[in-house]
């Protein structure tokens, strides 16, 4: 089984429709984050969570707020999606604890078209 | 502030040619230095990783040595495999911006037979 997973793996909206991804994982890590990928910009980071309590803005967090309703389990929504949101999200999880901090572990991903 | 730069791709190779992908970097502090993989439909996983100059990571035949005078992380392998076919990420991280992980736009390997 997956230790990260995202859900949907794809979805098709409408602008001005608000959406939520889920990301669920296994690894009991304390940190999470979500990235979006465009062609030729790699992974930019949206927000990101240190524990249940600490959420904090990424490099492009407008547009975007997440949840973090538990430490297994951090969503992405889009309040109210416009056709600029189309990407590929991915979740990730590290541990803050140990020698392996530096590793972020990632999911699979999430296909979004906003039409 | 962080920033990296790989070379475009995509780079397209025959089955057992030698591999280079360039990766320079624009850091405050010390960082250290990744290179991820994604395979066709993954996510992103971590290949290789250094933590300080003149460090190699390696890994799968992959090599990247740190070099700090260059400010570069270059991927190499000896001889590309068809399943070598993926996008590669170079991504870095100080300590000054947490678990920050930046990212390289990501260079596409396409390994013919």
């Amino acid at each position: 089984d997956a230790d990260v997973t995202q859900t949907p793996r794809n979805r098709i909206t409408k602008t001005g429709k608000r959406i939520m991804l889920e990301c669920s994982q296994t690894k009991g890590h304390d940190r999470m984050y979500w990235y979006r990928q465009d062609p030729g910009l790699g992974l930019r980071l949206i927000y990101y969570s240190f524990d249940v309590k600490d959420i904090n803005k990424g490099e492009i967090s407008d547009g975007y707020s997440v949840s973090r309703q538990a430490q297994a389990k951090f969503s992405l929504s889009l309040e109210s999606a416009i056709p600029n949101q189309t990407a590929l999200y991915f979740c990730a999880t590290s541990d803050s604890a140990g020698g392996n901090q530096e590793t972020q572990y990632f999911g699979p991903g999430t296909r979004l078209l906003v039409l | 502030g962080n920033s990296v730069t790989q070379m475009e791709g995509p780079v397209t190779l025959s089955e057992e040619a030698f591999l280079t992908i360039n990766c320079t970097y624009t850091a405050t502090g010390y960082p250290s230095l990744f290179w991820y993989v994604q395979y066709p439909g993954e996510g992103l996983q971590l290949l290789l990783k250094a933590t300080k100059a003149d460090d190699k990571g390696s890994n799968k035949g992959f090599e990247a040595t740190y070099r700090k005078e260059t400010t570069s992380f270059h991927l190499e392998k000896g001889s590309v495999q068809v399943s070598d076919s993926a996008v590669y990420f170079c991504a870095l991280r100080t300590n000054n911006a947490g678990n920050m992980l930046t990212f390289g736009g990501g260079t596409r390997l396409m390994v013919k037979p």
